[in-house]
């Protein structure tokens, strides 16, 4: 069945050093994903989405690439800062509106 | 702009007692709406969905149930609750079509003791 993963349930990280958040992603339907953040006491809000094959996309110096070959939808960024402590859900849409999150990624960023 | 309302923004209720949480959307016409749970921390697992009035389909129903009376108004309820139902309950919507998008409300957290 439909199901996206992430591997991390928790990253820790220092100010200002490069970060990888992982998702794979099985379906069926033609791949539509998503990256949500979520803050402290808050809603989660769209960061990134794509459905293009091996096209970057970028927002507020986060960027993904969706990779259907290996089902993959990494979220990245460069240099990350104590404001992106936050839990980072991975996203896929199937054909019947349902929309499916994966268990989220907790980013903690430290001075 | 469109804006959503979700009410109460908190609850504290005692198990076995009903619940009604609701959704507003203004500035669309039409939404595709829907119902998350989340348990602190954890994941956003999609509760309900509704593409027009009157038509609300279940995708888990921890035994709650949802109704779409207007456009614009989405309510999700039980008329007893359980502890399992404690956590964070957001309403969602999206504007159809290929937008593929979903805008989340600020949510209600609810406490069932």
């Amino acid at each position: 069945g439909d199901s996206v993963t992430q591997t991390e349930g928790l990253v820790t990280l220092t100010k200002g050093l490069p970060v990888m958040l992982n998702c794979t992603y099985q379906t069926t339907y033609s791949p539509f994903l998503f990256w949500y953040v979520q803050h402290l006491n808050e809603a989660p809000k769209l960061l990134l989405k794509s459905s293009t094959d091996n096209k970057r996309t970028e927002h507020q110096g986060f960027y993904a690439t969706l990779h259907k070959s290996s089902s993959s939808f990494h979220l990245q960024k460069s240099s990350v800062q104590l404001s992106d402590s936050a839990l980072y859900f991975c996203a896929s849409r199937n054909s019947n509106n349902r929309i499916f999150f994966g268990d989220g990624t907790q980013l903690v960023v430290k001075p | 702009a469109q804006t959503i309302h979700q009410w109460p923004v908190a609850e504290i209720k005692a198990v076995g007692s009903p619940l009604s949480l609701g959704c507003t959307i203004k500035g669309k016409s039409s939404p595709n709406l829907y119902w998350y749970w989340q348990a602190t921390g954890g994941t956003l697992q999609q509760l309900f969905y509704s593409i027009t009035v009157g038509q609300v389909e279940s995708v888990v129903q921890l035994n709650l149930s949802a109704s779409r009376p207007k456009d614009d108004q989405f309510i999700l309820s039980t008329e007893k609750l359980l502890l399992s139902h404690s956590g964070f309950y957001l309403c969602a919507w999206e504007a159809g079509g290929s937008q593929n998008t979903l805008y989340f409300g600020a949510g209600t957290r609810l406490s069932v003791l």
